[in-house]
């Protein structure tokens, strides 16, 4: 069993589409994230949810929009798709001092 | 606040050398240390982590750590390199809640045959 899974693994998309990845987890954890990892493979934390309310909400465009219906689910939807936006998205779940344990990410691509 | 600077974006060594990636931390607060493994097109993997306890850590795929309070490092090591060890390899720092870790910049290991 897929401890963290995101969808899709690839997304090809033109710029001014809204697109949606899916996380789900299946470890109980009560913490979730939304991490960008750019060309350089420079990680950035975007947000995180602890059991459905948001605590982080680092600076990212009001076009990143986070949801979590649960607390084993976060998607993040984008609208009008940039090509700065292209980069891998990696969603990641925790519980306290245990470390995260991260998805195999979503390529996206903004053509 | 809390940063983590890791020294050398690019580490080469040759296959059955050691290993050491560099890891220094900034905190103002006992930190909780992580190093995670980044293999190609793969998501981060968790190689071993210091809470608190023993400073020398031991993780997977025979790495290990040692937390230096006086240094405020975590460097990473490996007794001898092998082929399947060339990743990508980021350190990390959770303070407080541990709901929120800071990564480095990560430091890319390649291994000579």
């Amino acid at each position: 069993d897929t401890a963290v899974s995101q969808t899709p693994k690839y997304l090809v998309t033109q710029m001014g589409n809204d697109k949606s990845i899916k996380c789900e987890q299946n470890l109980g954890h009560d913490t979730m994230y939304w991490y960008k990892q750019d060309s350089k493979k420079f990680l950035k934390i975007m947000f995180s949810y602890n059991n459905k309310e948001l605590i982080i909400n680092e600076t990212v465009p009001n076009r990143f929009s986070p949801k979590s219906p649960d607390k084993a689910h976060l998607n993040l939807h984008i609208n009008s798709l940039e090509l700065g936006d292209s980069a891998v998205y990696f969603c990641a779940s925790s519980q306290l001092w245990e470390g995260y344990t991260f998805g195999s990410g979503t390529r996206l691509t903004v053509v | 606040a809390q940063s983590v600077t890791q020294l050398g974006s690019h580490v080469s060594v040759s296959e059955g050398a050691l290993v050491l990636l560099r890891c220094n931390y900034s905190s103002s607060v006992p930190p909780y240390l992580f190093w995670y493994v980044q293999y190609p097109n793969q998501g981060l993997q968790l190689l071993l982590k210091y809470t608190t306890g023993a400073t020398l850590v031991k993780g997977i795929n025979g790495f290990e750590a040692e937390f230096k309070k006086s240094e405020t490092s975590f460097h990473l090591t490996k007794p001898s390199a092998h082929m399947s060890d060339a990743a990508e390899y980021f350190c990390a720092v959770s303070v407080n809640t541990g709901n929120q870790f800071y990564f480095g910049t990560g430091t890319s290991l390649t291994v000579i045959p």
